[in-house]
C-alpha cells in the first residue's frame, strides 16, 4: 500500500512546450501531495503541493492536478524553459507514514 | 533564514569503516528525517526523529542508527560500511505545526572504496 509509481522516467520537451509528469499511489492514507525538483548536486526542493480537498492548484507555470478517485496526481509545467531541466519527484505522505518518493522523472528542455 | 545544513559535503571511506553524518534543521523545526539516495533513484527513507525520539524507520539494516540532540540537530551513523552504502545522504526537517512539507539539505555524498 506504500507503492508510488511515477511516469515517464525521462522526458524531452522543446522550449515553450508543456511537460507533464504523472504519479500514481496506492495508500489512501496519504493526505499531502508534493512535487520536488532536484538539480544535480543539490537536495530536492519543494516545487508545489496540493491537499486532497482540491482538484487543481496553480503556481505560476506549475500546476498540480489531483484525481482522488483514481489515486493519481500530475505535474504540468507550462512554457517549459531550459532552466526547468532537472529531476522531478512526487512524494505523497501523511503524518503517520514513512515518506515515499517516486522513482523520479528526468526532464530535459531543449533550447 | 538558514536552510537545512549538512556536513560534511563529501566523504570517502573504505569498507568496514564507520561514518557519522551531521544535520542542522531549519530554526524552529523539531522533526528531522534521513534519506539515502542512490544515483539515479529517488530518496529512500531511513529514519525520522521528533523530540529526540525515533518516530519512523525505513527498511535499513541495524548498521544504520541515528539520534537527535536537544537543539534538534541530528547525526546519522553507519557502521561496517559496504560498497553499496555509497550514496547521497539527505537530511530533511519540517515544522510539526499542521501538515507542513519537508525541507531538504544538499546532502552528504558518501563514497566507499
Amino acid at each position: 500500500q506504500q507503492q508510488v509509481k511515477q511516469s515517464p522516467q525521462s522526458l524531452i520537451v522543446q522550449k515553450g512546450g508543456i511537460s507533464i509528469i504523472n504519479c500514481a499511489y496506492e495508500n489512501t492514507a496519504f493526505d499531502y501531495f508534493p512535487w520536488y525538483q532536484q538539480f544535480p548536486g543539490k537536495g530536492p526542493a519543494l516545487l508545489i503541493a496540493i491537499r486532497p480537498d482540491v482538484s487543481e492548484k496553480k503556481e505560476g507555470r506549475f500546476t498540480i492536478s489531483f484525481n482522488k478517485s483514481a489515486k493519481q496526481f500530475s505535474l504540468h509545467i507550462m512554457d517549459s524553459q531550459p532552466g526547468d531541466s532537472a529531476t522531478y519527484f512526487c512524494a505523497p505522505f501523511s503524518g503517520t507514514y514513512k515518506y515515499i518518493f517516486g522513482t523520479g522523472t528526468r526532464l530535459k528542455v531543449l533550447a | 533564514d538558514a536552510g537545512v545544513t549538512q556536513s560534511p559535503t563529501h566523504l570517502i571511506k573504505t569498507r568496514g569503516q564507520h561514518v557519522t553524518l551531521r544535520c542542522s534543521p531549519i530554526s524552529g523545526h523539531k522533526s528531522v528525517s534521513w534519506y539515502q539516495q542512490v544515483l539515479g533513484q529517488g530518496p529512500q527513507f531511513i529514519f525520522q526523529y521528533y523530540e529526540k525520539e525515533e518516530r519512523g524507520r525505513g527498511n535499513f539494516p541495524d548498521r544504520f542508527s541515528a539520534r537527535q540532540f536537544p537543539n534538534y540537530s541530528s547525526e546519522l551513523n553507519v557502521n561496517a560500511l559496504l560498497l553499496g552504502d555509497s550514496a547521497l545522504y539527505l537530511c530533511a526537517s519540517k515544522s510539526t505545526t499542521g501538515n507542513q512539507p519537508q525541507h531538504f539539505g544538499d546532502g552528504t555524498r558518501l563514497s566507499i572504496l
